[in-house]
């Protein structure tokens, strides 16, 4: 069954589109940030992290980007696929943070 | 390697009743992470273990507990069940539980009727 929240933002895009998903985080000390995919029925994946001494950085089809002015962070994905379905979660962290702090998450809807 | 292993993936309790969960972290990973995922609260961090020792804690009551052993292996305990207790509960592991990555299992998804 479904796992993670039932009221979620949600960003519906066309399969092939690019996705832009966005976070706000609260701690300006943060300085390590992470994006998560979480699949129905399934503990979150890795995806991409990103450390606050820059401002952007690639992998395979996806791109994080730290705005620390703003406290923003954002997940891009090239040719957005069905497979990409999933809930999204940024987290954050700092060298004196003790734990990650997860963001609430955005469902990502790819339409055929 | 193998991923993070949780068990039992299900579990059906009711009131005041315990539970134990096991995790697994993957090999080589000291720490020990485990987080409370609700679709009203989301993700929440319960607390970290490193080479047996509880690091870092949560806001929760005390009726949620865990343990790790020598084999980094965790369990976590949660006494009284109440109806709120309801989630999936998810296991993360990391080689020192610093400023890295997490990686988690598929959870125990508990419901308490």
């Amino acid at each position: 069954g479904e796992s993670v929240g039932l009221h979620l933002p949600t960003l519906s895009v066309q399969e092939g589109d690019n996705s832009i998903i966005n976070c706000a985080y609260s701690n300006s000390a943060s300085d390590y940030f992470i994006w998560y995919k979480q699949e129905s029925g399934k503990g979150p994946q890795f995806i991409i992290d990103i450390r606050s001494n820059m401002d952007k950085r690639q992998g395979q089809r996806v791109t994080v980007l730290l705005n620390k002015t703003v406290k923003h962070l954002s997940l891009q994905i090239a040719a957005t696929q069905p497979g990409d379905s999933a809930v999204y979660f940024c987290a954050e962290n700092s060298v004196r943070g003790q734990n990650f702090v997860f963001g609430p998450g955005t469902r990502l809807s790819v339409l055929p | 390697k193998a991923g993070v292993t949780q068990t039992p993936r299900y579990l059906i309790k009711t009131r005041g009743q315990q539970v134990t969960l096991s995790c697994s972290p993957i090999s080589g990973h000291r720490s020990v992470s485990w987080y409370q995922q609700t679709p009203g609260q989301g993700l929440q961090f319960l607390f970290e273990y490193f080479s047996e020792t509880q690091r870092n804690k949560g806001n929760f009551p005390g009726r949620f507990s865990g343990r790790q052993f020598s084999n980094s292996r965790s369990e976590m305990n949660v006494s009284t069940l109440e109806l709120g207790d309801s989630a999936l509960y998810l296991c993360a592991s990391s080689l020192e539980g610093r400023v890295e990555k997490l990686f988690f299992g598929s959870g125990t998804q508990l419901s308490v009727l």
